[in-house]
């Protein structure tokens, strides 16, 4: 079975700094695709970005962009530019392209952010 | 718009008691699943279903159960036999597009009193 692994619970960061919160994950498959949920104190999940297995380009999103390392089964997420907004939990997925309803989720990284 | 319907948003239990958690959705998907999120932690799967009238056991399915008659709804029953309920429950369905993400609904806040 995959696993999802977020080795930080809780990080912190300057508003305006950045921040670079880790994940890894461990597969047999070679297509496979990779996501950063946040969820914020109303805890609605919010999709933040993602990344396809078979694309070696990073993916960004405005502030939040990603490393993928593929050979190391690596998915850290950078937010640059941090505001207080960002303050929340940030959840590591991963979900399978051969089954398309495997689907885990790390143990998720709460950041805060001091003004 | 499309989306998955939670309700409702705060539900109290008494010892003893069953409860039933309401997830509908409209997004003409097949898999449907549960979550339970305890204070500062992560996602446990509870249950989830692929297609109608089928659903496994996930981690953590001790002490509940579920039903799927029909594509847009997948109900959380909280038996009395579950311990420890108290906990946010998430619904969730994955994009039937490969690799597309998955969608939640807002949750339900379920506490024994």
């Amino acid at each position: 079975a995959q696993t999802v692994t977020q080795s930080q619970p809780e990080m912190s960061v300057q508003e305006a700094e950045t921040v670079t919160l880790s994940c890894t994950y461990d597969t047999s498959e070679s297509d496979y695709y990779l996501f950063w949920y946040k969820q914020p104190p109303s805890r609605q999940m919010i999709l933040v970005i993602r990344q396809e297995a078979y694309k070696q380009q990073n993916a960004t999103e405005n502030r939040f962009s990603v490393n993928f390392q593929k050979a190391a089964k690596s998915f850290s997420l950078k937010i640059s530019d941090s505001q207080l907004g960002d303050a929340a939990m940030y959840f590591c997925a991963y979900r399978s392209a051969d089954n398309n309803n495997d689907m885990r989720f790390g143990a998720g990284t709460r950041l805060t952010v001091k003004p | 718009d499309g989306g998955i319907t939670q309700s409702p948003k705060y539900l109290f239990r008494k010892e003893g008691q069953n409860v039933t958690l309401s997830c509908e959705q409209n997004l003409n998907h097949d898999a449907m699943y549960w979550y339970r999120q305890d204070p500062g932690q992560g996602l446990r799967l509870i249950y989830y279903s692929q297609i109608v009238n089928d659903f496994q056991k996930g981690d953590i399915a001790e002490g509940y159960s579920v039903s799927r008659e029909k594509k847009e709804s997948f109900p959380l029953t909280v038996t009395s036999a579950q311990k420890n309920p108290t906990a946010f429950y998430l619904c969730a369905s994955p994009g039937r597009v490969k690799g597309a993400p998955v969608y939640f609904g807002e949750g339900s806040w379920l506490t024994v009193v």
